[in-house]
């Protein structure tokens, strides 16, 4: 149980155009979403909080134009990386929580996007 | 603010050895902590937490982690280590009571050699 899949696993794009990216909880609704990103060798850095039907909690530093992130339901968030340029290569994971579970957040495998 | 520090970027350790990956927390009031691993171009795999209970906490794989509100430290362990526990390991502390977010440690290398 507890599953979470994301979509694509990794993903090219020209500068300038738009990706985005889906956070599915497979197996369970997830009442809250995080989106995190992460360089090689380091650890996550958090991007935002997503909960369904309202708008995403955006951490100091993040542009909230730039990543777009939609929960439309309690199994699904997309994070949209408008305008992309090569400095958003990167590797992004989402994760889930449900009420419940006991606090530990469920992963995604992550998308490699790389912008040329 | 809630922290947690992981002092080691890489442990190596041979096949068969017991293992233990350091953690240390600060935070304002009990915490909740809890260690991931995360293998390469992967999403991180939870592997277990403290919440309240015993000291000692026992998770995925054969790993148990110790609760030392003393030392502040959350260390993570096993008896023997296998090749295949290679990875990257992080620690983490939820950030708030009235919150999910989670803040983690800069991770740990996990080498295990043969």
């Amino acid at each position: 149980g507890a599953v979470v899949s994301q979509h694509p696993s990794w993903v090219i794009c020209k500068s300038g155009t738009s990706v985005k990216i889906e956070c599915r909880s497979l197996d369970f609704q997830a009442t809250t979403m995080f989106w995190y990103r992460q360089f090689p060798k380091q650890s996550l850095m958090l991007m935002a909080t997503s909960n369904e039907g309202s708008k995403a909690t955006y951490e100091q530093g993040v542009e909230k134009d730039k990543f777009l992130i939609n929960h439309a339901s309690l199994t699904l968030s997309t994070l949209t990386v408008t305008s992309a340029h090569p400095e958003d290569s990167s590797f992004y994971i989402c994760s889930a929580v449900t009420t419940g579970t006991g606090y530990e957040q469920y992963f995604g495998p992550g998308t490699r996007l790389t912008v040329t | 603010a809630q922290s947690v520090a992981q002092p080691e970027d890489q442990v190596n350790v041979a096949e068969g050895n017991p293992l233990t990956v350091k953690c240390t927390y600060s935070v304002s009031g009990n915490p909740y902590l809890f260690w991931y691993v995360q293998y390469p171009n992967r999403g991180l795999q939870f592997l277990l937490k403290y919440i309240t209970g015993d000291n000692l906490v026992k998770g995925s794989y054969g790993f148990e982690a110790e609760f030392n509100k003393s030392q502040t430290s959350f260390h993570l362990k096993k008896p023997s280590a296998l090749v295949s526990d290679s990875a990257l390991y992080f620690c983490a502390v939820r950030a708030l009571y009235n919150t999910d977010k989670l803040i983690f440690g800069t991770g740990t290398r996990l080498q295990v050699f043969p």
